[in-house]
């Protein structure tokens, strides 16, 4: 597609479920990022890939937060034993950065968590 | 700690008048500023950036105007239209070379008609 997808758009689920979401970033872009969005604030950073590896992951609140990209294209941000806190909207942005160059993200329309 | 804020939760301007949202950076190490639009039920869209190296950028009827000095950055928004109501986010690299970015609070722009 032309721009980043993520599914699902919304999910609900139970306290203590795992969760995954999914990112498909747009094609050829090698650095990817997911962002956390809590109602009536600007997005948190949560993590970046460059290509495979997770080049910055110090935004995950702790170690129930995950997130792969095997093949460096997409990714998926997995998060286990779900609090209520963790609803908020998960924001993910791809960017066609390489080389430190810092530039433009361009951000899908989120999957939106609600933990009942 | 790096932080980015905006000095006004709301704005309400009148259609067709000129908008400014302000918005105040703590890291003097950020060398690039962008500013996000977003709508309900959407994710951010990208309006205008600015380098560290200007102090102005014009686009279409937005202008972005950096001030290293007092660390403030704003977009001006010419001949404001009722499409232009939405969520308005500052974003700065800070001190990181990731490339990722510290976003403000936001500022929500309300449009008369």
């Amino acid at each position: 597609g032309a721009g980043v997808s993520q599914t699902p758009s919304n999910k609900v689920t139970e306290k203590g479920k795992y969760v995954e979401l999914r990112c498909d970033p747009i094609s050829g872009h090698t650095a990817l990022y997911w962002y956390r969005q809590s109602l009536g604030q600007g997005p948190e950073f949560l993590i970046y890939f460059q290509g495979t590896g997770a080049a910055d992951d110090s935004g995950l609140p702790n170690d129930r937060f995950f997130a792969v990209r095997p093949e460096g294209s997409v990714s998926t941000l997995k998060i286990q034993r779900t609090e209520r806190g963790d609803s908020a909207v998960y924001l993910c942005a791809s960017s066609p950065r390489m080389g430190g160059n810092t530039g433009e993200l361009f951000f899908g329309e989120g999957s939106r968590l609600t933990v009942l | 700690g790096e932080s980015v804020g905006l000095h006004l939760p709301t704005l309400s301007v009148q259609e067709g008048d000129n908008s400014i949202i302000n918005c105040a950076y703590s890291n003097s190490a950020s060398d690039y500023f962008i500013w996000y639009k977003q709508e309900s039920g959407k994710g951010p869209q990208f309006i205008i950036d600015i380098r560290s190296n200007m102090d102005k950028r014009q686009g279409q009827r937005v202008t972005v105007l950096l001030n290293k000095t007092v660390k403030h950055l704003s977009l001006q928004i010419a001949a404001t239209q009722p499409g232009d109501s939405a969520v308005y986010f500052c974003a700065e690299t800070g001190a990181s070379n990731t490339g990722k970015l510290i976003f403000g609070q936001g500022t929500t722009l309300q449009v008369k008609p």
